[in-house]
C-alpha cells in the first residue's frame, strides 16, 4: 500500500512569516500534485511535479519534487491571510487505464493578520 | 467551461430516505470520481468511472450506489444512510490518461447531514 506522510498537520502563523510543508513516502510516484482547499469548497489544483529534482514556482509558493520522486515540499514565502486553507499533497497511482490519487493527511494552515 | 458542478449544495436526510447527488462536467473528461471528506481530513476515494464504466469501488457500503448516465454526468444514489455518513461529498473529473498526470478538477461538494 502506498502512503503519503504529510507534516505538519496544523500550522498557525503570523502574516509575513515563511513556512514549509512536507510530503514523504517510501514509494515512488510517477507524479505528485498539490491542492489547496478553502472551507466549503472543493480542492483546487496548484501544481503537478513530474521529474525528480523538479522545482516549480507559483508566485510566493515554491514546490520541490525529491530526486527519487518519493517526497515533495511546499514552501510559502511571506504568508498572507489569503493563504489560509487546507493544503493536500497527492501521489498518482495508475491501474490499467485508471489513475487515482493517494492523499497525504493534509496541512491546515491559518495565517493571522 | 472548466467547471464541475454539484447539486444540491446542502442536503439533510433521515436514515430511511432515498436521495441522489448529482455532478456534471463539460470539459470532455472521461474519468469521474466520487469522494467523501470529513472536516480537516483529506478526501477519501469512493468510486471511479472511466469511459462511463465503473473501474474502482473502494469497498463502499451498498447504501451508496453510483451511476454514470453519460460522459458528462455522475450520480450518487443514497439509501438507508447512517449518521456517520454525514460529510462533504466531492465529485471530480480528469482527462484520464492525458500525459499520465490524472490532474483532477473538483466540484464544490454537497454537504450531507444524516439525522
Amino acid at each position: 500500500t502506498q502512503l503519503l506522510e504529510q507534516s505538519p498537520q496544523f500550522l498557525s502563523i503570523q502574516e509575513g512569516e515563511n513556512l514549509t510543508v512536507y510530503c514523504n513516502s517510501s514509494s515512488v510516484f510517477s507524479s505528485l500534485q498539490w491542492y489547496r482547499q478553502e472551507p466549503g469548497e472543493g480542492p483546487v489544483l496548484l501544481v503537478t511535479v513530474v521529474t525528480g529534482g523538479e522545482v516549480k514556482k507559483l508566485k510566493r509558493l515554491t514546490f520541490q519534487f525529491g530526486d527519487a520522486r518519493k517526497d515533495s515540499s511546499l514552501h510559502i514565502t511571506a504568508a498572507q491571510p489569503g493563504d489560509t486553507g487546507l493544503y493536500l499533497c497527492a501521489g498518482v497511482v495508475v491501474s490499467g487505464n485508471t489513475g487515482k490519487l493517494i492523499f497525504g493527511q493534509g496541512t491546515t494552515l491559518q495565517v493571522k493578520p | 467551461d472548466t467547471e464541475v458542478t454539484q447539486t444540491p449544495k446542502h442536503l439533510v436526510m433521515g436514515m430511511t430516505n432515498k436521495k441522489s447527488l448529482k455532478c456534471e462536467q463539460h470539459m470532455g473528461h472521461r474519468a469521474m470520481y466520487w469522494y467523501k471528506q470529513k472536516a480537516k481530513k483529506p478526501p477519501e476515494l469512493m468510486f471511479v468511472y472511466s469511459y462511463e464504466k465503473l473501474s474502482i469501488n473502494e469497498s463502499v457500503p451498498s447504501r451508496f450506489s453510483p451511476e454514470c448516465p453519460n460522459s458528462s454526468l455522475l450520480n450518487l444514489h443514497l439509501h438507508a444512510l447512517q449518521p456517520e455518513d454525514s460529510a462533504l461529498y466531492l465529485c471530480a473529473s480528469s482527462q484520464d490518461r492525458d500525459r499520465g498526470l490524472y490532474e483532477q478538477f473538483f466540484g464544490p461538494g454537497t454537504r450531507l447531514t444524516v439525522l
